[in-house]
């Protein structure tokens, strides 16, 4: 079946060094690959989101790439705070098919170290 | 406020006896999703609807109902639930990814229930 494989599951950094978090998805058919942020005792909450006709997408300190040859997509965090320490989900969906299942992959815990 | 609540936020029971979690969003939302998030697994889509009357399933849909007469409620049904769906369960709500070219398709999460089944 589909799946989205994410890594790594841990990541420790340094505050104001950069954060790199790689998923790579299996069905060829999504095009539309979301990233989530999840805080302690909350919900995810929607940080950034790419489509399958961009390669690069950036909004402040995050970018995503995606390279939908190689079926991978990345977050990268720049100029790390301590509020970025979060768990981190990436997604795949169809997302202008009828078939909208969404594929998690099974998320990032991000710790910023001050 | 534009949001999605659940209820209740933390439910302990019995293996066979019958619950539901309920699902509300304010939103006009015609997209609506469950999941269940396990350590290690990340999230799990359970079932999810594009709009009223239209439910399909997810990833992992076994010994789980839904229903959606409204479009505003998407509730949770666990017939006879088992040990294995002790779990912390999120809805969320968007727009219909049909019209995903208006927006970003966020997907807006409930503050999730922690569910205990001894």
């Amino acid at each position: 079946g589909e799946n989205v494989e994410q890594h790594p599951s841990t990541l420790s950094v340094q505050e104001g060094d950069s954060a790199v978090i790689k998923c790579t998805y299996s069905d060829s058919a999504s095009n539309y690959f979301p990233w989530y942020k999840q805080e302690l005792g909350k919900g995810p909450q929607l940080i950034i989101d790419i489509r399958s006709n961009v390669g690069e997408k950036k909004d402040q300190r995050i970018a995503v790439t995606l390279n939908k040859t190689a079926k991978h997509f990345s977050l990268h965090i720049t100029e790390t705070q301590p509020e970025d320490s979060a768990v981190y989900f990436c997604a795949a969906s169809r997302a202008y098919s009828s078939a909208s299942k969404i594929i998690f992959g099974s998320g990032t815990r991000l710790s910023i170290r001050p | 406020e534009a949001q999605v609540t659940q209820n209740p936020r933390y439910l302990i029971t019995v293996t066979g006896k019958k619950l539901t979690v309920t699902c509300s969003q304010n939103m006009n939302h015609e997209y609506m999703s469950w999941y269940r998030q396990d350590p290690g697994l990340g999230l799990r889509q359970i079932y999810y609807s594009m709009n009223v009357e239209v439910t399909d399933k997810g990833d992992v849909p076994e010994g789980y109902k839904v229903s959606r007469k409204e479009k505003r409620n998407f509730p949770l049904i666990l017939e006879s639930p088992s040990p294995n769906q002790t779990s912390l369960y999120f809805c969320a709500s968007s727009l219909s990814p049909l019209e995903v070219r208006r927006g970003t398709d966020t997907q807006y999460f409930g503050p999730g229930t922690r569910l205990t089944v001894l």
